[in-house]
């Protein structure tokens, strides 16, 4: 079956350090994948979307990277900061390529 | 602009009971989806609507049934409620309705059923 993992024990760092965040997924052959942010309370909010032929994707203190035969992506948020503190969800191409399925998020938190 | 806007934002009801969750884009969106999240299952697809006029299944559609009403507004019904559709939806929207556009989401509806 289809299955889009990524760690579900928060990841504990201190502000400065890079946070590095893991999706793996089984079953699938992603034409892209995204990462998103969400805060308590909130509705998630994209932060970047990476292809499947493109091996790394930046974006200010984000980089995201897309591992085609790992089937995996990391994220890395550099020089970490408090207010980076959230849950993050990686999200793929379902079946049929028509709407987003998504991972259960790592929430991050970063001490001051 | 508002972006994603659902109402309302809480919700009690009890079993059996019916209810309309609305929601409304104001960014001229082609394609909205309703997803709900519960701890530790991530957000799951129940429907969505590639372009007005068309709704499709998703992953979780049982007990739902969805409209669009035009191509600003996406709303999710449940006729009969159940403990089990506790949960809190999210509705968002993208542009196009390719999948590579990103989503915009709403900030969600907390829903009990009692």
């Amino acid at each position: 079956s289809q299955k889009i993992e990524q760690n579900s024990e928060a990841l504990n760092i201190q502000e400065g350090k890079t946070a590095t965040l893991t999706c793996n997924y089984t079953n699938y052959s992603p034409a892209y994948l995204q990462w998103y942010r969400q805060d308590p309370g909130r509705g998630p909010v994209f932060l970047l979307l990476i292809r499947e032929n493109e091996k790394e994707k930046r974006k200010e203190r984000l980089k995201v990277t897309f591992d085609t035969t790992l089937k995996q992506s990391l994220f890395h948020i550099t020089a970490s900061q408090p207010a980076d503190s959230a849950t993050y969800l990686c999200a793929l191409d379902g079946t049929g390529r028509r709407a987003l399925t998504f991972g259960s998020g790592t929430r991050l938190q970063v001490q001051p | 602009n508002a972006g994603v806007t659902q109402t309302p934002k809480f919700q009690v009801l009890k079993t059996g009971q019916s209810m309309t969750l609305q929601c409304a884009q104001d960014m001229n969106h082609n394609s909205m989806y309703w997803y709900r999240q519960d701890p530790g299952m991530g957000l799951r697809l129940i429907y969505y609507s590639a372009s007005e006029g068309t709704t499709d299944k998703g992953e979780v559609p049982n007990g739902y049934n969805v409209s669009r009403l035009n191509k600003r507004e996406f709303s999710l019904r449940l006729e009969s409620a159940a403990p089990s559709q506790t949960s809190v939806y999210f509705c968002a929207s993208s542009d196009k309705g390719q999948i590579n556009s990103p989503l915009h989401f709403g900030n969600g509806t907390r829903l009990t059923v009692t």
